[in-house]
């Protein structure tokens, strides 16, 4: 079945200590967008892909970055996990940028210590 | 400045109830509205659009209306099972060429 995976589902690491979130898919959309949600709170757009073309949501922190090797990869840097970070990230992508439906894989838990 | 509200954190019925949840919006004209549906430790699955010219859309035991002249949304499931438990969240987007904006959600408990 075409999918969203995201690896790994639980993420542990230290304060300040770099950390990187995977996600990949085989429903060959051109976007790739990586959320933020906090516990009883809306999904939060940080960025996204169309193909190559990276966007920046204007109010995601410098402390995040990404990267998109090819259509079907991309991945959530942190740069200097805070302790405010912990959260789950979800990636989700769509046909389109305008795309009607987005589809989420399963989330990674990042939690910091 | 824009919203989206979805107006109880959470809501409990019994089994075979109609549940009802409400998504309203101010300062957005969207061209559509979503619900999506969120377990925990789960990423959000889609389950209806409702396009602004459209007043009713329904998929087996969901049914969606948009009002647009209220800033409305009512995301009803009939004859409501357990498994129906979860989160859902309404989403819409702004402007054209603007992100897909999520609610915060509404929790939903059936009980048998």
């Amino acid at each position: 079945d075409a999918m969203v995976i995201q690896n790994p589902r639980y993420q542990v690491t230290q304060f300040g200590k770099p950390v990187t979130l995977s996600c990949s898919q085989t429903l060959n959309h051109n976007v790739m967008y990586w959320y933020q949600q906090k516990s009883s709170q809306a999904p939060k757009l940080l960025f996204h892909y169309y193909d190559k073309d990276f966007n920046n949501e204007a109010d995601t922190p410098d402390n995040f970055q990404s990267r998109r090797p090819n259509t079907s990869f991309c991945f959530l840097d942190i740069r200097s996990p805070g302790l405010g970070d912990a959260a789950m990230y979800l990636c989700a992508t769509s046909g389109h940028w305008d795309g009607e439906t987005q589809y989420f894989g399963p989330g990674t838990r990042l939690l910091v210590l | 400045s824009q919203k989206i509200e979805q107006n109880s954190e959470a809501l409990n019925i019994q089994e075979g109830k109609t549940a009802t949840l409400t998504c309203n919006y101010t300062n957005y004209s969207p061209a559509y509205l979503q619900w999506y549906r969120q377990d925990p430790g789960r990423g959000p699955v889609f389950l209806l659009l409702i396009r602004e010219n459209e007043k009713e859309k329904r998929k087996e035991r969901l049914k969606v209306t948009f009002d647009t002249t209220l800033k409305q949304s009512l995301f009803h499931i009939t004859a409501s099972q357990p498994a129906d438990s979860a989160t859902y969240l309404c989403a819409l987007r702004g402007q054209a060429g603007t992100a897909l904006i999520f609610g915060k959600g509404t929790t939903l408990s059936v009980s048998s």
